[in-house]
């Protein structure tokens, strides 16, 4: 699977939008973006994933560049839950065999008053 | 709700002291995950079950052992706990159907310590 590059750590206000980028330069036809994030002392929780095209979920929008070499991961009205530690992970589509996750570092999301 | 639910949430075990943590499922999904995370890193992938099938990553030490009695249950043994060993264990499940890419769903983790 493609390496991916995070920021370490974003700020944002509350109430504004948070846009968290993700370098995939590597990435390969066949692998999906996909987001991850972690509250403090909690398991990860899925976000949202793509291929190319630009996907939108009741928690986030995911806009994937043309090339597909980078992407951004958009939360549209920030709160202070949203505060955590948010995964980019490119992941190889399932060929009869599980899809295995590698996190990388993260970046850290603060969202502040 | 369904969901992944791990047993206990902490656990405390003493040096060189079998543990075993498990995991249970309501998703009936097919695949089971257990990942380490240490204090401060991200979760990283010790092993998996694809259906009865065990699948070890080739960086897990031979410490670290799994499990699977049904679709619903896995768990995982450490035979001697270092000190190294204290982390935030991870169990996930997801249902993979041979093609496609299945979402991976958490549980809330087993945060172990040893003394």
């Amino acid at each position: 699977d493609a390496k991916t590059t995070q920021p370490p750590s974003m700020d944002c206000a509350e109430g504004r939008a948070a846009n968290l980028p993700c370098n995939h330069s590597t990435i390969s036809g066949n692998e999906y973006v996909y987001w991850y994030r972690q509250i403090h002392s909690q398991g990860p929780q899925y976000i949202i994933h793509g291929l190319k095209n630009n996907e939108t979920n009741e928690m986030a929008s995911l806009i994937i560049t043309e090339d597909r070499k980078s992407s951004t991961l958009i939360l549209p009205h920030a709160t202070l839950r949203d505060t955590a530690v948010y995964y980019c992970i490119v992941r190889g589509l399932n060929t009869g065999t599980a899809s295995k996750l590698t996190f990388g570092t993260g970046t850290r999301l603060q969202v502040m008053l | 709700d369904a969901m992944v639910i791990q047993n206990p949430r902490y656990q405390v075990t003493q040096f060189g002291k079998p543990v075993t943590l498990s995991c249970s499922q309501t998703l009936n999904h097919n695949v089971m995950y257990w990942y380490q995370q240490k204090s401060s890193q991200a979760p990283k992938l010790l092993f998996h079950y694809y259906d009865k099938d065990f699948n070890n990553e080739a960086d897990t030490p031979d410490n670290f052992q799994s499990r699977r009695p049904n679709t619903s249950f896995c768990f995982l043994d450490i035979r001697s706990p270092g000190l190294g060993d204290a982390a935030m264990y991870l169990c996930a499940t997801s249902r993979e159907r041979g093609w496609g890419t299945d979402t991976q769903y958490f549980g809330p983790g087993t945060r172990l310590t040893v003394l």
